[in-house]
């Protein structure tokens, strides 16, 4: 069983809909959990970080964590054909020692 | 602000021949930059952490005398892929941390490499 589990989609979904990502885990150590944006042929770029289990809300975006069911899930509201991208997740037990493990990436097609 | 870079953004090389790829962070010192592999449809494997003026850390299964990783300044790092055989070819991303700043480590725009 992979650390991390992450449906590789594709998704699509039209343009102002709600978005739903999910990830699972197995490893209970985890304490910090990040979402990354991929465009193609582009490096991943840090969306949201948490530490702890509950919502932070940045924006269009919210980042969910529940700790009891090891499942985080990053929600975009009113989403954009320019959200188009792969959504990896990433989750350390300690930050500091940069050991993230990522997921496959979910691939969002937001069609106009 | 935090931008890295990487060069080139893709190369294609023979079997047997070493290719180089550099990474570096524009406007910010890193004094550790990472190193990751990913293949298609699979998720990103960090491979080595540089750290600047010391040996690179490589993880479990990674080669050292394949991928050598050297990391001379606080802007640059270098991975060398010697040797290149196709099962080599992938996408390779550099991220760097800034020395000022928490934990987030910013990515480059990745190098593909294939190997023919």
């Amino acid at each position: 069983q992979k650390e991390v589990e992450q449906d590789p989609g594709p998704l699509s979904v039209p343009e102002g809909a709600i978005v739903s990502l999910n990830c699972t885990y197995s490893n209970s150590a985890f304490q910090y959990f990040m979402w990354y944006r991929q465009y193609s042929r582009k490096g991943p770029e840090l969306l949201m970080y948490t530490y702890s289990s509950g919502n932070k809300e940045d924006g269009r975006f919210t980042a969910q964590v529940d700790k009891s069911s090891k499942y985080i899930s990053l929600f975009i509201r009113d989403s954009q054909p320019s959200d188009s991208a792969t959504y990896l997740c990433a989750m350390s037990v300690n930050p500091g020692t940069y050991k993230y493990i990522f997921g496959t990436g979910t691939r969002l097609k937001v069609l106009a | 602000g935090a931008v890295v870079s990487q060069h080139p953004s893709r190369v294609i090389c023979k079997s047997g021949t070493s290719v180089k790829i550099e990474c570096r962070s524009l406007d910010f010192q890193a004094t550790t930059m990472f190193w990751y592999r990913q293949f298609p449809k699979q998720s990103l494997m960090l491979m080595a952490t540089s750290n600047e003026g010391s040996k690179a850390t490589y993880e479990q299964g990674v080669e050292k005398d394949k991928f050598l990783i050297n990391h001379a300044s606080l802007t640059l790092s270098t991975l060398t892929v010697t040797s290149a055989h196709p099962e080599d070819s992938s996408f390779y991303i550099c991220s760097a941390k800034d020395r000022l700043a928490g934990y987030e480590q910013y990515f480059g725009p990745g190098t593909r490499l294939t190997v023919t």
